[in-house]
Protein backbone atom coordinates (compact mmCIF):
# COMPACT_ATOMS: atom_id res chain seq x y z
CA UNK A 1 0.00 0.00 0.00
CA UNK A 2 1.22 3.19 -0.96
CA UNK A 3 1.87 6.07 1.98
CA UNK A 4 -0.12 8.45 0.09
CA UNK A 5 -2.95 7.40 -1.97
CA UNK A 6 -4.32 9.95 -5.05
CA UNK A 7 -7.05 9.34 -7.01
CA UNK A 8 -5.32 9.77 -11.00
CA UNK A 9 -8.52 10.66 -12.65
CA UNK A 10 -8.65 12.72 -15.01
CA UNK A 11 -11.53 14.61 -13.44
CA UNK A 12 -13.43 16.24 -15.93
CA UNK A 13 -15.81 19.81 -14.77
CA UNK A 14 -17.30 22.48 -17.00
CA UNK A 15 -16.11 25.90 -16.41
CA UNK A 16 -16.74 27.56 -13.02
CA UNK A 17 -17.64 24.34 -11.36
CA UNK A 18 -16.18 23.34 -8.35
CA UNK A 19 -12.88 21.15 -8.32
CA UNK A 20 -12.75 18.78 -5.74
CA UNK A 21 -9.70 16.71 -4.95
CA UNK A 22 -8.28 14.87 -2.31
CA UNK A 23 -5.54 12.61 -1.11
CA UNK A 24 -5.42 10.35 2.43
CA UNK A 25 -2.52 9.07 3.83
CA UNK A 26 -1.54 6.17 6.43
CA UNK A 27 1.46 7.61 8.48
CA UNK A 28 0.60 9.79 11.13
CA UNK A 29 4.03 11.49 11.31
CA UNK A 30 3.29 13.39 8.58
CA UNK A 31 3.02 16.75 9.37
CA UNK A 32 3.22 19.55 6.75
CA UNK A 33 0.90 19.21 4.04
CA UNK A 34 1.26 20.89 -0.07
CA UNK A 35 -0.52 21.11 -3.23
CA UNK A 36 1.31 21.48 -6.29
CA UNK A 37 -0.15 22.19 -9.82
CA UNK A 38 2.17 20.85 -12.92
CA UNK A 39 1.24 21.65 -16.75
CA UNK A 40 2.42 19.23 -18.94
CA UNK A 41 6.09 19.05 -19.59
CA UNK A 42 6.79 22.13 -17.06
CA UNK A 43 8.36 21.87 -13.28
CA UNK A 44 5.31 21.84 -10.07
CA UNK A 45 4.27 24.74 -8.54
CA UNK A 46 3.30 25.03 -5.34
CA UNK A 47 -0.34 26.24 -4.36
CA UNK A 48 -1.30 25.62 -0.70
CA UNK A 49 1.02 25.00 2.35
CA UNK A 50 -0.78 24.13 5.44
CA UNK A 51 -0.13 22.35 8.90
CA UNK A 52 -2.65 22.01 10.79
CA UNK A 53 -5.71 20.51 11.12
CA UNK A 54 -8.49 22.61 9.17
CA UNK A 55 -8.95 25.11 6.37
CA UNK A 56 -6.92 27.42 4.68
CA UNK A 57 -8.36 29.60 1.91
CA UNK A 58 -5.80 31.66 -0.97
CA UNK A 59 -7.63 33.22 -3.68
CA UNK A 60 -10.25 30.46 -5.34
CA UNK A 61 -8.60 27.76 -3.58
CA UNK A 62 -8.83 26.33 -0.01
CA UNK A 63 -6.72 23.48 1.49
CA UNK A 64 -8.38 21.34 4.57
CA UNK A 65 -6.22 19.23 6.52
CA UNK A 66 -7.88 16.42 8.71
CA UNK A 67 -5.14 14.79 10.46
CA UNK A 68 -7.01 12.59 12.60
CA UNK A 69 -8.97 11.02 9.27
CA UNK A 70 -5.64 11.38 7.72
CA UNK A 71 -7.31 12.83 4.85
CA UNK A 72 -6.61 16.12 2.74
CA UNK A 73 -8.39 18.17 -0.28
CA UNK A 74 -7.65 20.83 -2.33
CA UNK A 75 -10.90 22.93 -3.93
CA UNK A 76 -10.66 24.98 -6.24
CA UNK A 77 -13.65 28.02 -6.87
CA UNK A 78 -14.80 29.04 -10.43
CA UNK A 79 -12.92 26.88 -11.89
CA UNK A 80 -11.30 27.88 -15.41
CA UNK A 81 -9.69 26.25 -18.43
CA UNK A 82 -6.73 27.56 -17.60
CA UNK A 83 -6.85 25.66 -14.45
CA UNK A 84 -6.51 22.46 -16.24
CA UNK A 85 -3.93 20.32 -15.11
CA UNK A 86 -2.32 17.89 -13.13
CA UNK A 87 -2.54 18.37 -9.33
CA UNK A 88 -0.19 16.79 -6.97
CA UNK A 89 -0.70 16.44 -3.08
CA UNK A 90 2.57 16.07 -1.10
CA UNK A 91 3.46 16.00 2.51
CA UNK A 92 6.79 15.93 4.69
CA UNK A 93 7.37 15.24 8.65
CA UNK A 94 9.89 17.86 9.03
CA UNK A 95 11.88 19.99 7.02
CA UNK A 96 14.74 18.58 5.04
CA UNK A 97 13.23 15.46 4.71
CA UNK A 98 11.73 13.76 1.45
CA UNK A 99 8.44 15.27 0.52
CA UNK A 100 6.01 11.87 -0.64
CA UNK A 101 3.95 12.93 -3.34
CA UNK A 102 0.52 11.30 -4.02
CA UNK A 103 0.18 10.21 -7.64
CA UNK A 104 -1.06 13.30 -9.11
CA UNK A 105 -4.99 14.03 -10.30
CA UNK A 106 -5.81 15.32 -13.54
CA UNK A 107 -8.27 17.93 -13.94
CA UNK A 108 -10.21 18.80 -17.13
CA UNK A 109 -11.57 21.85 -17.01
CA UNK A 110 -13.51 22.38 -20.31
CA UNK A 111 -14.78 25.96 -21.69
CA UNK B 1 10.46 35.25 -3.74
CA UNK B 2 11.46 31.24 -3.72
CA UNK B 3 12.38 30.98 -7.58
CA UNK B 4 14.20 27.90 -8.61
CA UNK B 5 16.06 27.88 -12.06
CA UNK B 6 16.73 24.98 -13.70
CA UNK B 7 19.12 24.77 -17.25
CA UNK B 8 18.78 23.46 -19.70
CA UNK B 9 14.84 23.26 -20.33
CA UNK B 10 15.74 20.82 -23.27
CA UNK B 11 18.27 19.04 -24.41
CA UNK B 12 18.99 16.17 -27.28
CA UNK B 13 22.16 14.32 -26.98
CA UNK B 14 23.45 11.37 -28.93
CA UNK B 15 24.11 7.57 -27.18
CA UNK B 16 27.17 7.59 -25.17
CA UNK B 17 28.02 11.31 -24.39
CA UNK B 18 27.20 12.95 -20.94
CA UNK B 19 24.72 15.60 -20.23
CA UNK B 20 24.92 18.54 -17.17
CA UNK B 21 21.73 20.19 -15.54
CA UNK B 22 21.90 23.00 -13.73
CA UNK B 23 19.61 24.00 -10.79
CA UNK B 24 19.63 27.33 -9.17
CA UNK B 25 17.81 29.08 -6.16
CA UNK B 26 17.96 32.70 -7.45
CA UNK B 27 16.43 34.58 -4.51
CA UNK B 28 17.66 32.16 -1.82
CA UNK B 29 20.22 30.18 -0.48
CA UNK B 30 19.08 26.36 -0.88
CA UNK B 31 20.69 24.04 2.43
CA UNK B 32 19.14 21.24 -0.01
CA UNK B 33 17.73 20.37 -3.07
CA UNK B 34 16.16 17.42 -4.44
CA UNK B 35 16.76 15.65 -8.15
CA UNK B 36 13.74 13.77 -9.38
CA UNK B 37 12.66 12.33 -12.36
CA UNK B 38 9.55 11.50 -14.11
CA UNK B 39 7.65 9.19 -16.70
CA UNK B 40 4.77 10.67 -18.74
CA UNK B 41 2.20 10.60 -16.86
CA UNK B 42 3.73 9.20 -13.41
CA UNK B 43 4.62 11.22 -10.65
CA UNK B 44 7.80 12.19 -9.19
CA UNK B 45 10.31 9.90 -8.43
CA UNK B 46 13.30 11.20 -6.06
CA UNK B 47 16.53 10.30 -7.69
CA UNK B 48 18.58 11.81 -4.83
CA UNK B 49 18.82 14.57 -1.93
CA UNK B 50 21.71 16.94 -1.86
CA UNK B 51 23.05 19.06 0.70
CA UNK B 52 25.54 21.77 0.48
CA UNK B 53 29.41 20.50 0.70
CA UNK B 54 28.56 16.74 1.14
CA UNK B 55 28.07 14.12 -1.29
CA UNK B 56 24.63 13.22 -2.58
CA UNK B 57 22.49 10.66 -0.90
CA UNK B 58 20.79 8.50 -3.78
CA UNK B 59 17.50 6.67 -3.54
CA UNK B 60 17.51 2.88 -3.89
CA UNK B 61 17.94 1.46 -7.41
CA UNK B 62 19.80 4.82 -8.49
CA UNK B 63 23.24 4.33 -10.01
CA UNK B 64 25.44 6.93 -8.43
CA UNK B 65 28.45 6.78 -10.90
CA UNK B 66 25.68 7.45 -13.93
CA UNK B 67 23.86 10.46 -12.26
CA UNK B 68 26.62 12.79 -10.93
CA UNK B 69 25.40 15.30 -8.00
CA UNK B 70 27.27 18.24 -7.21
CA UNK B 71 25.75 20.40 -4.45
CA UNK B 72 28.90 23.02 -4.57
CA UNK B 73 27.44 26.20 -3.11
CA UNK B 74 24.16 26.99 -1.41
CA UNK B 75 22.30 28.19 -4.95
CA UNK B 76 23.68 25.85 -7.29
CA UNK B 77 23.39 22.06 -7.86
CA UNK B 78 24.03 20.05 -10.63
CA UNK B 79 22.82 16.76 -12.25
CA UNK B 80 25.59 15.23 -14.86
CA UNK B 81 23.68 12.13 -16.61
CA UNK B 82 27.04 10.40 -17.59
CA UNK B 83 27.36 7.67 -20.80
CA UNK B 84 23.85 8.22 -21.77
CA UNK B 85 21.62 5.70 -23.16
CA UNK B 86 18.16 6.15 -24.82
CA UNK B 87 16.79 4.65 -21.27
CA UNK B 88 18.17 7.91 -19.78
CA UNK B 89 15.40 9.92 -21.82
CA UNK B 90 13.17 11.55 -19.62
CA UNK B 91 11.90 14.69 -17.64
CA UNK B 92 14.26 15.67 -14.57
CA UNK B 93 13.17 18.07 -12.06
CA UNK B 94 15.00 20.07 -9.15
CA UNK B 95 13.74 21.49 -6.23
CA UNK B 96 15.26 23.55 -3.44
CA UNK B 97 14.48 24.24 0.16
CA UNK B 98 15.49 26.65 3.04
CA UNK B 99 16.94 25.86 6.02
CA UNK B 100 13.94 25.01 8.53
CA UNK B 101 11.39 25.32 5.26
CA UNK B 102 9.37 22.07 4.93
CA UNK B 103 8.08 23.97 1.38
CA UNK B 104 9.90 22.88 -1.58
CA UNK B 105 10.53 24.76 -4.62
CA UNK B 106 11.04 23.35 -8.53
CA UNK B 107 12.70 24.12 -11.50
CA UNK B 108 11.12 24.12 -14.79
CA UNK B 109 12.66 20.42 -15.79
CA UNK B 110 14.87 19.56 -18.45
CA UNK B 111 13.32 17.62 -21.24
CA UNK B 112 16.50 14.91 -21.99
CA UNK B 113 16.00 12.64 -25.22
CA UNK B 114 19.33 10.32 -25.60
CA UNK B 115 19.57 9.15 -29.68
Amino acid sequence: QKEVEQDPGPLSVPEGAIVSLNCTYSNSAFQYFMWYRQYSRKGPELLMYTYSSGNKEDGRFTAQVDKSSKYISLFIRDSQPSDSATYLCAMIKAAGNKLTFGGGTRVLVKP
Amino acid sequence: GAVVSQHPSWVICKSGTSVKIECRSLDFQATTMFWYRQFPKQSLMLMATSNEGSKATYEQGVEKDKFLINHASLTLSTLTVTSAHPEDSSFYICSATRTGDEKLFFGSGTQLSVL
